[in-house]
């Protein structure tokens, strides 16, 4: 199985300012058919999680755009350039290039 | 609007079986893959199996394969997972999730889950 490795685990943001996360995939995400199936999602406390990016870079709708992904091959990045108060939550990467599809740990982002 | 509402969750021994059942609404079932994804409490979540559009393609995660079946009636607009030889390890709140359109790898509308207990 493929495993997806995150950090920071926990991360601490003052409003206004930006966040980074990162995922990193034990194989590479790029499918034969040339897209590369990295997702993001965002867990709210008591919600189910939602689809924010998928494709590395392709925001989902109604997600802001204040909300970024990049990456390839390997190596991704959820960026967030001024986080907001309704962004707290556990954020997950998700990669569907082969089954079984697998998640990353969580990044737990909180307000300062 | 989109809706997804599963039940069929409860309390049940190690080594007994559940059917869960999720009923759609708001977009064309028959057009979208569709997945079960599992969260322990506390834990992430688990992607657990998907099903492509007429039924075929049906995969499921290493842990459950052998004994856990998922299907579908387009007709009823109903999505299932047949879980048998229930273990402690398959407790969680169970989802269901619609495939984004175009390749549905990736759930994009979600429920809000059914909580399967499994314990003596």
């Amino acid at each position: 199985d493929i495993v997806l490795t995150q950090s920071p685990l926990s991360l601490p943001v003052s409003p206004g300012e930006p966040a980074s996360i990162s995922c990193t995939s034990s194989q590479s995400l790029l499918h034969a058919n040339g897209y590369t199936y990295l997702a993001w999602y965002l867990q709210r406390p008591g919600q189910s999680p939602h689809l924010l990016i998928s494709l590395t870079s392709d925001r989902a709708s109604g997600v802001p755009d204040r909300f970024s992904g990049s990456g390839s091959g390997t190596d991704f990045t959820l960026k967030i350039s001024r986080v907001e108060a309704e962004d707290v939550g556990v954020y997950y990467c998700m990669q569907a290039v082969q089954t079984p599809q697998t998640f990353g740990q969580g990044t737990k982002l909180e307000i300062k | 609007e989109v809706q997804l509402v599963e039940s069929g969750g409860g309390l049940v021994h190690p080594g007994g079986s559940l059917r869960l059942t999720c009923v759609v609404s708001g977009f064309n079932f028959r057009s979208y893959w569709m997945h079960w994804v599992r969260q322990a409490p506390g834990r992430g979540p688990v992607w657990v199996s998907r099903i492509g559009t007429n039924g075929a393609d049906a995969t499921y995660a290493t842990s459950v394969k052998g004994r856990f079946t998922v299907s579908r009636d387009n007709a009823e607009n109903t999505l299932f997972l047949q879980m048998n030889s229930l273990r402690d390890d398959d407790t969680g709140v169970y989802y269901c999730a619609r495939g984004r359109t175009g390749d549905g790898y990736n759930p994009d509308s979600w429920g809000q889950g059914t909580l399967v207990t499994v314990s003596s």
